[in-house]
């Protein structure tokens, strides 16, 4: 079982639509959460970290449940700039290591 | 301003080749991080260095070797490149350790032939 799992999708949803991903994770000692945006041939930008409080910014709200071993992104409003690939980590000071689920790739559709 | 630089940003050489890419981060951050992702998107830590010291090296080939003069510095230098080597290569820093966000350069897309 890899370590961080995402569904790599594609999702694709209609503009103004509310779109939904979760990530799994395995490592319990996993102390910080991420999610990361990738456009195609860029790099890995940080869309947001995610708190055991749940946080929000704008249309984008990620989600921790620490008991089910989780965590959530969700997209409302989508917008065809939303198009890309969701990238959600874990990072442990205990392993020193960020890891990364393989992505969720999103097209939004006019 | 960038705040973490990668050259070259393209790659291209024959198998059996050396190459090395170099990375500088101007956040002062303390921890330096090379990742490779392949053609399946998957994004993968490789080294990790804390003020200049290795923290991670994540069962990589000793093909590869990072080096870093400085804590703003971390290159990678590969040997005797192979057709498995081909994949992009992003550096990356963070102010401490892996549980704090981390900030990517813009990728070295290398290419063997």
């Amino acid at each position: 079982r890899k370590e961080v799992e995402q569904d790599p999708g594609p999702f694709n949803v209609p503009e103004g639509a509310t779109v939904a991903f979760n990530c799994t994770y395995s490592n319990s000692a996993s102390q910080s959460f991420f999610w990361y945006r990738q456009d195609c041939r860029k790099e890995p930008k940080l869309l947001m970290s995610v708190y055991s409080s749940g946080n929000e910014d704008g249309r984008f709200t990620a989600q921790l449940n620490r008991a089910s071993q989780y965590i959530s992104l969700l997209i409302r409003d989508s917008k065809l700039s939303d198009s890309a690939t969701y990238l959600c980590g874990g990072g442990s000071s205990n392993t020193g290591k960020l890891i990364f689920g393989q992505g969720t790739t999103l097209q939004v559709k006019p | 301003d960038t705040a973490v630089s990668q050259t070259p940003k393209y790659l291209v050489t024959q198998m059996g080749n050396d190459k090395s890419i170099k990375c500088e981060q101007n956040l002062g951050h303390d921890t330096m991080y090379w990742y490779k992702q392949d053609s399946k998107k998957f994004l993968k830590i490789m080294f990790s260095y804390n003020n200049k010291e290795l923290i991670i090296n994540e069962t990589v080939p000793n093909r590869f070797s990072p080096k870093s003069p400085d804590k703003a510095h971390l290159n990678l230098h590969i040997n005797s490149l192979e057709l498995g080597d081909s994949a992009v290569y992003f550096c990356a820093s963070s102010q401490e350790g892996a549980q704090e966000t981390q900030y990517f350069g813009p990728g070295t897309r290398l290419l063997v032939l």
